[in-house]
């Protein structure tokens, strides 16, 4: 079936890194555009990256810049995360998730997987 | 990238009909057609309501549709049902290829 689950989530030390997965099955991976998305505890929906169907272009918002690289493997059907310098702020449970058309629109998620940013 | 504002709760009561609305500006909501809409349940995924403003992808029951005016997006919940009851979350493109999220609605059924 069509499904996205994440993994690598755990507990790291402020400045610290961590890399999650996302593996994809059910639908053309390659075909698609993958976005990253978190959601801090209690609180809202927070859009972090995104990576063309073809991993020529990555985006992301201005707080991750420079310490986040999203990147993904079409030969494993499999989106990256890559968590570098890591901050209390960037605690989140984190989400990867399908676009389905135009931008914003996200019709495919994973169950989630949680980062804890503590000393 | 500044969050796009939304009402922290909204209520109805079973049957009635409720609005949500989402204003960013011109360089998301009012400047692109590219706003949708995400229903979450407490500890679930969101998911998707409407996409492209009004647009309701396939299994989303007919009572939920969605408009924009100007900078402002709105979300229609007509005859609203217990289950209903959730948080909803507008989302727009802001132009560069980024998105950006509102703040989140909680909507609470009477």
């Amino acid at each position: 079936q069509v499904q996205l689950v994440e993994s690598g989530g755990g507990v790291v030390q402020p400045g610290g890194s961590l890399r999650l997965s996302c593996a994809a099955s059910g639908f053309p991976f390659s075909s698609y555009g993958m976005h990253w998305v978190r959601q801090a505890p209690g609180k809202g929906l927070e859009w972090v990256a995104f990576a063309w169907y073809d991993g020529t272009n990555q985006y992301y918002r201005d707080s991750v810049k420079g310490r986040f690289t999203v990147s993904r493997d079409n030969s494993k059907n499999t989106l990256s995360l890559q968590m570098n310098s890591l901050r209390p702020e960037d605690t989140a449970v984190y989400y990867c998730a399908k676009e389905y058309t135009g931008y914003g629109a996200f019709d495919i998620w994973g169950q989630g997987t949680m980062v804890t940013v503590s000393s | 990238q500044s969050a796009l504002t939304q009402p922290p709760s909204a209520s109805g009561s079973p049957g009635q009909s409720v609005t949500i609305s989402c204003t960013g500006t011109s360089s998301d909501v009012g400047g692109h057609n590219y706003v949708s809409w995400y229903q979450q349940h407490p500890g679930k995924a969101p998911k998707l309501m409407i996409s492209e403003v009004s647009k309701r992808p396939s299994g989303v029951p007919d009572r939920f549709s969605g408009s924009k005016s100007g900078n402002t997006a709105s979300l229609t919940v007509s005859g609203l049902q217990a289950e209903d009851e959730a948080d909803y979350y507008c989302i727009s493109y802001a132009g560069s290829h980024t998105v950006v999220f509102g703040g989140g609605t909680k909507l609470t059924v009477l």
